[in-house]
């Protein structure tokens, strides 16, 4: 079973830049979260959709971040503008049921460095 | 968001020792209780988890046991070896449903 791929996997850009990334969950799998990843800190989540609708993104700094996912599958993630405080690394989850009660599958993540 | 406390934060074992992780939640309501190992530069990936239903649950060297009226859960790592050494996160989840929070993490270091 192919697991949740994500890409890229290293960004480096400055800060007012803008910068997208992407998740393809494991087939199937109805539940897709975005996470942010502070070094030395644990993840945090700041969106999750349920197919294509968000169930939860109360974390998530709306004035600059930004997340979709059109068809219910793949999901993108997007910061604009970037700020130094939003280096970190972007990882993306999926799970194959409703809810938080099903395990979380990871993907590599994406390291964003905002110079 | 919710408060989610994990202890300690840096742990060393001589190889063959125990290692226990200690994690405290707010939220009477959570029911579900995972626990992540992380190596470095890789992605979080489930070791084991527990629900609410019961109190200890026992894969092979690791377990998880959780007192419900405390609202703590612990990672219990015996016969440690030096592949163990990696962070552990908790998490737990909001309610019964979807939020999801984890813990500040524990570095585990086990010497040869």
């Amino acid at each position: 079973e192919a697991g949740v791929a994500q890409s890229p996997r290293y960004k480096i850009i400055e800060k007012r830049q803008s910068v997208a990334f992407w998740c393809n969950p494991i087939s199937g799998h109805a539940t897709l979260y975005w996470y942010q990843q502070i070094l030395g800190q644990g993840p945090k989540l700041l969106i999750q959709f349920q197919n294509n609708g968000v169930v939860d993104d109360s974390q998530l700094p709306k004035d600059r971040f930004s997340a979709e996912r059109l068809k219910g599958v793949d999901s993108t993630l997007k910061i604009q503008p970037a700020k130094l405080e939003d280096s970190a690394v972007y990882l993306c989850a999926s799970s194959l049921v409703e809810g938080s009660q099903d395990t979380q599958y990871f993907g590599p993540g994406t390291r964003l460095t905002v110079l | 968001g919710e408060n989610v406390e994990q202890h300690p934060s840096t742990l060393s074992v001589q190889e063959g020792d125990s290692a226990v992780i200690k994690c405290t939640y707010s939220d009477s309501a959570s029911n579900y209780f995972p626990w992540y190992k992380q190596e470095l530069g890789k992605r979080p990936q489930l070791i084991i988890d527990i629900r609410s239903n019961v109190g200890e649950k026992k894969d092979q060297r690791i377990a998880v046991t959780l007192n419900k009226t405390a609202k703590h859960f612990s990672l219990h790592i015996t016969e440690t070896q030096p592949e163990d050494s990696a962070v552990y996160f908790c998490a737990f989840n909001f309610g019964t449903g979807n939020q999801f929070y984890f813990g500040t993490g524990t570095s585990l270091t086990v010497i040869p």
